[in-house]
């Protein structure tokens, strides 16, 4: 059982450059999450996709966009890479009901750094 | 203002000592609580979590909730070198988390 599986692991742009983030997960989520992590500023949320053909913005949408391609995908897309888009990104993928406890189950990250 | 917020740290303690992480959530109604541990370069992973006002135990560890004071806590007993990480505290409020910075624990052998 692979959980959440994100990929690169690592990444390099150019300020300009385009590149999408692949994310999987096989616990038959019904929520997907993409977060950045930076320092001093914990994690961020981008964007999520509450079920399969919904999306919606988080805290720190500009710049980004997202697919959910089905049930287990959720990509994330740089379309134009900023500098200020270095960070660490994870996907996340829970339960709907989160009152429950299930939390979060985060992928492994990508390092992307624009330089 | 911050959803959550918790003290950076560092947070340092002996081994065998008992560590005490902190949190304040703004919006009452987040409905449950979570803490995550993250080492350096790694992703987060869930630990506890807690709904109820109270004390909840699980091995080492005990989360306390006490949602009059909007106050969330995580007790380590007999602290060990290989708790020393990131500590993350989360509120659910709807369909989505608000994660606190995190506190940095480092337990000294």
């Amino acid at each position: 059982n692979a959980g959440v599986t994100q990929t690169p692991k690592f990444q390099v742009l150019k300020t300009g450059q385009s590149m999408t983030l692949q994310c999987a997960q096989d616990m038959n989520h019904n929520s997907m999450y993409w977060y950045r992590q930076d320092p001093g500023m914990g994690l961020r949320l981008i964007y999520y996709s509450a079920s399969e053909g919904t999306t919606d913005k988080g805290e720190v949408p500009n710049g980004y966009n997202v697919s959910r391609l089905n049930k287990r995908e959720f990509s994330l897309r740089l379309e134009s890479a900023a500098p200020s888009q270095t960070s660490v990104y994870f996907c996340a993928s829970s339960e709907v009901r989160l009152v429950y406890g299930y939390g979060y189950t985060f992928g492994s990250g990508t390092r992307l750094t624009v330089v | 203002q911050k959803e959550v917020e918790q003290n950076s740290g560092p947070l340092s303690v002996p081994e065998g000592a008992i560590a005490s992480l902190n949190c304040t959530y703004s919006d009452r109604g987040s409905q449950s609580f979570f803490w995550y541990r993250q080492y350096s370069g790694k992703s987060p992973e869930l630990i506890m979590f807690i709904y109820s006002n109270g004390d909840k135990e699980d091995g080492r560890f005990t989360a306390q909730l006490n949602k009059a004071s909007q106050y969330v806590s995580l007790l380590i007993r007999d602290s060990q070198p290989s708790d020393s990480a990131t500590y993350l505290c989360a509120a659910n409020t709807g369909n989505q988390f608000y994660f606190g910075t995190g506190t940095s624990l480092t337990v000294i052998p």
